[in-house]
C-alpha cells in the first residue's frame, strides 16, 4: 500500500486566509520530502522539498514543517490566492527508491 | 531551456491497439521516470531510465506495457493491446541525477490516454 497520504481530500477556504494541508507517512527510513501543485489539465509543479535532518522550511508564502516523531509533514500556504487552487500532493523518497505520491487535497479559494 | 515535453497531449486508441507515448527530457537531464495518474488519485510510479538503461521498473504491469529511453531520441512509453483500463494520464519527469541524489524531479504535462 502506499505510504504518503493526506487527511483531508479537499479543503475551502478564503481568499486572504492562511491554508494548511496535512500529510502523514509511514516509512521512517523517507528522507525526502516535496509538495507538488497540480492544476487541472497540467503536470505536477514543483513548490517545495524538505530533508528529514530538517524540521521547517520557508519558500515564497509556503513553509513546509516536517515532524518526524509522529511522521507528519504540512504545508502552509499564507495569504491564499484564487491561483493557489489545485490539488496539492506530498511525495516522499527513500533512497534508492521511486518518488512516491499521496492521494492529493483539492484546494479551494472562494474570494 | 524548454521544460519537459510529452507528446501527444491527448491520444485515442480502440481496445487492441498500440499506444506510444513520448517524453523529450529537460536539457542537460538524464534521468527520466514515468508515472500513471487514474482519475482523483496520486500519481503512481512505474518506471525509471536513464540514457539506454532501464533502473527500476518494478511499477510497470508484466504485460503488455514497456519503455525506453534511447541514446538519441525522446523517452517512448509503449503500450500494446490496450485496454480501458490502461485510459489515464502518463506523466514524464526527469531530473539532473538520480534518485539518490534527493533531488527534485520537474514533470512534463502529461498525456492523456483515453481507450475506446
Amino acid at each position: 500500500g502506499e505510504s504518503v497520504g493526506l487527511h483531508l481530500p479537499t479543503l475551502s477556504v478564503q481568499e486572504g486566509d492562511n491554508s494548511i494541508i496535512n500529510c502523514a507517512y509511514s516509512n521512517s527510513a523517507s528522507d525526502y520530502f516535496i509538495w507538488y501543485k497540480q492544476e487541472s489539465g497540467k503536470g505536477p509543479q514543483f513548490i517545495i522539498d524538505i530533508r528529514s535532518n530538517m524540521d521547517k522550511r520557508q519558500g515564497q508564502r509556503v513553509t513546509v514543517l516536517l515532524n518526524k516523531t509522529v511522521k507528519h509533514l504540512s504545508l502552509q500556504i499564507a495569504a491564499t490566492q484564487p491561483g493557489d487552487s489545485a490539488v496539492y500532493f506530498c511525495a516522499e523518497n527513500q533512497a534508492g527508491t521511486a518518488l512516491i505520491f499521496g492521494k492529493g487535497t483539492t484546494l479551494s479559494v472562494s474570494s | 531551456n524548454a521544460g519537459v515535453m510529452q507528446n501527444p497531449r491527448h491520444l485515442v486508441r480502440r481496445r487492441g491497439q498500440e499506444a506510444r507515448l513520448r517524453c523529450s527530457p529537460m536539457k542537460g537531464h538524464s534521468h527520466v521516470y514515468w508515472y500513471r495518474q487514474l482519475p482523483e488519485e496520486g500519481l503512481k510510479f512505474m518506471v525509471y531510465l536513464q540514457k539506454e538503461n532501464i533502473i527500476d521498473e518494478s511499477g510497470m504491469p508484466k504485460e503488455r506495457f514497456s519503455a525506453e529511453f534511447p541514446k538519441e531520441g525522446p523517452s517512448i512509453l509503449r503500450i500494446q493491446q490496450v485496454v480501458r483500463g490502461d485510459s489515464a494520464a502518463y506523466f514524464c519527469a526527469s531530473s539532473p541525477t538520480g534518485r539518490n541524489s534527493d533531488t527534485e524531479a520537474f514533470f512534463g504535462q502529461g498525456t492523456r490516454l483515453t481507450v475506446v
